[in-house]
């Protein structure tokens, strides 16, 4: 299943399937970029990260992928499980600052 | 394990109450920062602290004042509370690598119903 962020912010997949939850950006000086994931009436937690000088970064079951050409943020996640049910958002900091900008985030629902 | 701790999960005060939400980090970092959640509209930046006894507004601090006497803690005051401040509140810290700015880690956030 693939979702487009902010403009499908909802997202089914069948558990086994991969995921892709999507994030576009717009501020060329975006340099520094995480997703997290949060469960309901829960903090957000750090999936992945990656910064500009990269394009690809991979964790277990998780790789992000950045497209700074087209300013556009990806987090896949392999073999999607149940526990997996949550909302997804993206983060960016700009110029190197210390600052934060958040996506509204994709709430993904696994089907058993 | 790292760790950000917010004082209080669930807060419930009148309008016209001041409040006090606390949080402290354990991780000696530098950046702190206080965040509001609401459905539709993601995280938005209330105040932030750079330093010990320095702030910064961010998005939204109408209605909202802070306080970081110390390097762990960071508190969010609101002065006389309104029903249109209930909200989930989400206390953030981070630090500044060589690389650049450092990984930004949560609390389990308050959330606060003002009746």
């Amino acid at each position: 299943g693939e979702s487009v962020g902010l403009h499908l912010p909802t997202l089914s997949v069948q558990e086994g399937d991969n995921s892709i939850i999507n994030c576009a950006y717009s501020n060329s000086a975006s340099d520094y970029f995480i997703w997290y994931k949060q469960e309901s009436g829960k903090g957000p937690q750090f999936i992945i990260d990656i910064r500009s000088n990269m394009d690809k970064r991979q964790g277990q079951r998780v790789t992000v992928l950045l497209n700074k050409t087209v300013k556009h943020l990806s987090l896949q996640i392999a073999a999607t499980q149940p526990g997996d049910s949550a909302v997804y958002f993206c983060a960016e900091t700009r110029n190197y600052g210390n600052q934060f900008y958040f996506g509204t985030g994709t709430s993904l629902t696994v089907i058993p | 394990d790292v760790k950000v701790t917010q004082s209080s999960r669930y807060l419930v005060k009148r309008t016209g109450e001041k409040v006090f939400l606390e949080c402290v980090q354990d991780m000696d970092h530098e950046n702190m920062f206080w965040y509001r959640q609401d459905p539709g509209l993601g995280l938005r930046l209330i105040y932030f602290s750079y330093d010990v006894k320095m702030k910064e507004k961010g998005d939204i601090p109408e209605g909202y004042s802070v306080s970081r006497e110390k390097k762990e803690r960071f508190s969010l005051i609101l002065e006389s509370a309104s029903t249109n401040q209930t909200s989930m509140y989400l206390c953030a810290s981070s630090s500044y690598l060589w690389e650049g700015p450092g990984e930004l880690f949560f609390g389990e956030g308050s959330r606060l119903t003002v009746l």
